[in-house]
C-alpha cells in the first residue's frame, strides 16, 4: 500500500529565504506525486504534480519539486519566500492504477518571518 | 466559472441530527470525493465516485452515506451525526491523474 510522510510538522523561514518541503512515499511503482497549498479557511489548490518524465518539476506561484526515485522522496522547493507563501503544504501520492487511491501527508504548516 | 462549490460553509448539528452537505462542480468532470480534515490527520478519503452513477468506500466511510445525483453533484449524508464527526468536510473533482480541484470546505460541528 501507498504512504506518504511529510516529517516536518512546522518550518519557519524568513522573508526571501529559500525554502525546501520535505516528502517521502512509500510505493511499489512509480507514483503519481503532487504538492497542494492550504491558506488558512481555504482548500486546496494544486501546485505541482509529477507523472513521468524529467524529474524536476515547475508549479505555481515559483515552486518546483524534484522526484527522487532513489531515495523516494519530492521535496517542495522555492528559492525566495514571501509572506504570502505563509500556509500549510500536502504531499499526496497517487497511484496509476485506479483514480481513488490517492493519500495525503499530515501536511507542513509553514511560518514566515517579516 | 465557479470550479468546486459547497454548502453550507459551516454547520453545527447536535447529536443524532442529520444532514447533507451539497457539492457541485463545473468543470465536467467524472470523478468526485469526499474528504475529512482533522488535525494532524491530513486529509481521509470519506467516498468517491468515480463516475456518474457510481460510488465506492474510501478509508473512513462509517457513518456516512453519499449520492451521486448527477455528473455535476455529489453529496454526503450524515444520517446521525456523531461528535467524531466535527471536521471540516472538502469536497473535490478531478478528471484522470490531472489532481484533484477541492472545494472551500464545510466546518461541521457536531455537540
Amino acid at each position: 500500500a501507498q504512504s506518504v510522510t511529510q516529517p516536518d510538522i512546522h518550518i519557519t523561514v524568513s522573508e526571501g529565504a529559500s525554502l525546501e518541503l520535505r516528502c517521502n512515499y512509500s510505493y511499489g511503482a512509480t507514483p503519481y506525486l503532487f504538492w497542494y497549498v492550504q491558506s488558512p479557511g481555504q482548500g486546496l489548490q494544486l501546485l505541482l504534480k509529477y507523472f513521468s518524465g524529467d524529474t524536476l518539476v515547475q508549479g505555481i506561484k515559483g515552486f518546483e519539486a524534484e522526484f527522487k526515485r532513489s531515495q523516494s522522496s519530492f521535496n517542495l522547493r522555492k528559492p525566495s519566500v514571501h509572506w504570502s507563501d505563509a500556509a500549510e503544504y500536502f504531499c499526496a501520492v497517487g497511484t496509476t492504477s485506479g483514480t481513488y487511491k490517492y493519500i495525503f501527508g499530515t501536511g507542513t504548516r509553514l511560518k514566515v518571518l517579516a | 466559472n465557479a470550479g468546486v462549490t459547497q454548502t453550507p460553509k459551516f454547520q453545527v448539528l447536535k447529536t443524532g441530527q442529520s444532514m447533507t452537505l451539497q457539492c457541485a462542480q463545473d468543470m465536467n468532470h467524472n470523478s468526485m470525493y469526499w474528504y475529512r480534515q482533522d488535525p494532524g490527520m491530513g486529509l481521509r478519503l470519506i467516498y468517491y465516485s468515480a463516475s456518474e452513477g457510481t460510488t465506492d468506500k474510501g478509508e473512513v466511510p462509517n457513518g456516512y452515506n453519499v449520492s451521486r445525483l448527477n455528473k455535476r453533484e455529489f453529496s454526503l449524508r450524515l444520517e446521525s451525526a456523531a461528535p467524531s464527526q466535527t471536521s471540516v468536510y472538502f469536497c473535490a473533482s478531478s478528471e484522470a491523474q490531472r489532481g484533484r480541484d477541492f472545494g472551500p470546505g464545510t466546518r461541521l460541528t457536531v455537540t
